[in-house]
């Protein structure tokens, strides 16, 4: 089926404005990963859904920063009064599980964050 | 401090030669690695991984060594071709988490 989508592809926000991010992961996938890329940086990871269990929110950077994901499906992102340090390519992944053998993650086409 | 470490930046090789992509990690638990690879404005996407009960792992043009003594771990590309030129990431998990720990990557350039 169709691989991980996220919307929007771009955003454009000014300081201090909240912006909501979306991610469908792929059908059937129970875990779900929020990473971020700041330029020139690697994939920073921000926090992982596994199906019903609460979610491992240690890579969130500040109270800023909250996401949400209902059941196995969609997930939001969602950035409180960004500031221009936001400014990056947030990436989410998927994969069938996360148990304890690691299995591939996938990821979607990210979306570009601007806040000037 | 970072635990899965990239340290060429950039490399650039001639078609139809080896690519040695190199990852070193600091972090002794981590027990699977992964190379993704990413093309300008996509997500990266799964190349090749290891687990560390094994020293190498191939799969055509693309084999991963992981040396667990020395922390490290590469990635050869042979022969290369135009269109492997990326960034390419390595990553690593110790299993107790779900998600992975990356580093900075390697833009790789094949000359043709």
């Amino acid at each position: 089926g169709a691989g991980v989508s996220q919307s929007p592809s771009n955003k454009v926000t000014e300081k201090g404005k909240d912006v909501e991010l979306r991610c469908d992961p792929i059908s059937g996938h129970t875990a779900l990963y929020w990473y971020r890329q700041r330029l020139g940086q690697g994939l920073e990871f921000l926090i992982y859904f596994q199906g019903n269990s609460a979610p491992d929110k240690s890579g969130l950077p500040s109270d800023r920063f909250s996401a949400e994901r209902t059941g196995e499906s969609v997930s939001t992102l969602t950035i409180q009064r960004t500031q221009q340090e936001d400014s990056a390519v947030y990436l989410c992944a998927s994969s069938l599980d996360s148990g304890p053998y690691q299995e591939t993650q996938y990821f979607g086409p990210g979306t570009r964050l601007l806040v000037l | 401090d970072q635990q899965v470490k990239q340290n060429s930046p950039s490399l650039s090789v001639q078609e139809g030669r080896i690519s040695i992509l190199n990852c070193d990690y600091t972090n002794s638990m981590f027990d699977y690695f992964l190379w993704y690879k990413k093309y300008p404005a996509e997500g990266p996407t799964f190349l090749i991984s290891i687990s560390s009960i094994k020293d190498k792992n191939e799969d055509g043009r693309f084999t991963v060594f992981l040396n667990k003594s020395a922390k490290h771990l590469s990635l050869h590309i042979v022969p290369s071709q135009p269109g492997d030129s990326a960034v390419y990431f390595c990553a690593a998990s110790d299993g107790s988490q779900g998600n992975l720990i990356f580093g900075k990557g390697t833009k790789l350039s094949v000359k043709p």
